[in-house]
């Protein structure tokens, strides 16, 4: 069974260009999640969608940051403009209905270095 | 306020000594605990869910348990194929308003196992 897909895995980028990461969720997942990984916060979660609607953006860093999910099988997280500080890894996640019930699964993220 | 503290930060183990991870967690009324390991460059892969104290699960060496406010990853005889870092995560319960908790993780601990 294919999991969670990330794309780019890796992105390098100047400081105040715009990018763009996005997702592809399991197949029959009803939740959707982005997280930031960092050496000193861990994971964090920025968003997450339940039917493919935007649910909480609270963990959402600055109005940089904005995420979509237009479909069920795709999602995107972007910053614009980026800034050195929001290096790290992004993970995205998904999850079946009966969320507080049913695991996360996890994709392999996109390392993102803003120079 | 909902927290998590994983014991210790790092651990190295010679293959074959059995050891115990410590999850410790502050939470309002627990819905959930899960279990996950992170390989360098991979997202995180879940484990385990335990829901209420004295529950146990087992997979492979690795057996977790829950007390009321702590569980614990025992690892039996572990092999090099076990070094990760493992995460441990709750989730509070869903209050009278219905809706969706997030996931709360720990900062995680790395393990090592030399031959």
């Amino acid at each position: 069974d294919a999991g969670v897909i990330q794309s780019p895995r890796h992105e390098v980028t100047e400081m105040g260009q715009e990018v763009t990461l996005r997702c592809k969720p399991i197949s029959g997942h009803d939740y959707l999640f982005w997280y930031r990984q960092t050496m000193m916060r861990g994971l964090e979660l920025l968003i997450y969608f339940n039917n493919n609607v935007p649910i909480d953006d609270s963990g959402m860093p600055e109005d940089r940051f904005s995420a979509k999910m237009p479909n069920a099988s795709f999602s995107t997280l972007k910053i614009q403009p980026s800034e050195p500080r929001d290096s790290a890894v992004y993970f995205c996640a998904s999850s079946l209905e009966g969320g507080d019930t049913q695991p996360q699964h996890f994709g392999d993220g996109t390392r993102l270095s803003i120079l | 306020e909902d927290q998590v503290t994983q014991s210790p930060e790092a651990l190295r183990l010679q293959e074959g000594e059995s050891s115990s991870l410590n999850c410790s967690y502050t939470v309002s009324g627990l819905r959930g605990l899960f279990w996950y390991r992170q390989d360098p460059g991979k997202g995180p892969e879940f484990l385990f869910t335990l829901y209420s104290a004295g529950e146990e699960k087992e997979k492979e060496r690795l057996k977790a348990t829950l007390t009321k406010k702590e569980s614990f990853l025992h690892i039996t005889a572990p092999k090099p194929e076990d070094s990760a870092t493992y995460l441990c995560a709750v989730q509070a319960v869903v209050g009278i308003s219905g809706g969706y908790n997030k996931l709360i993780f720990g900062a995680g601990t790395r393990l090592a196992v030399h031959p």
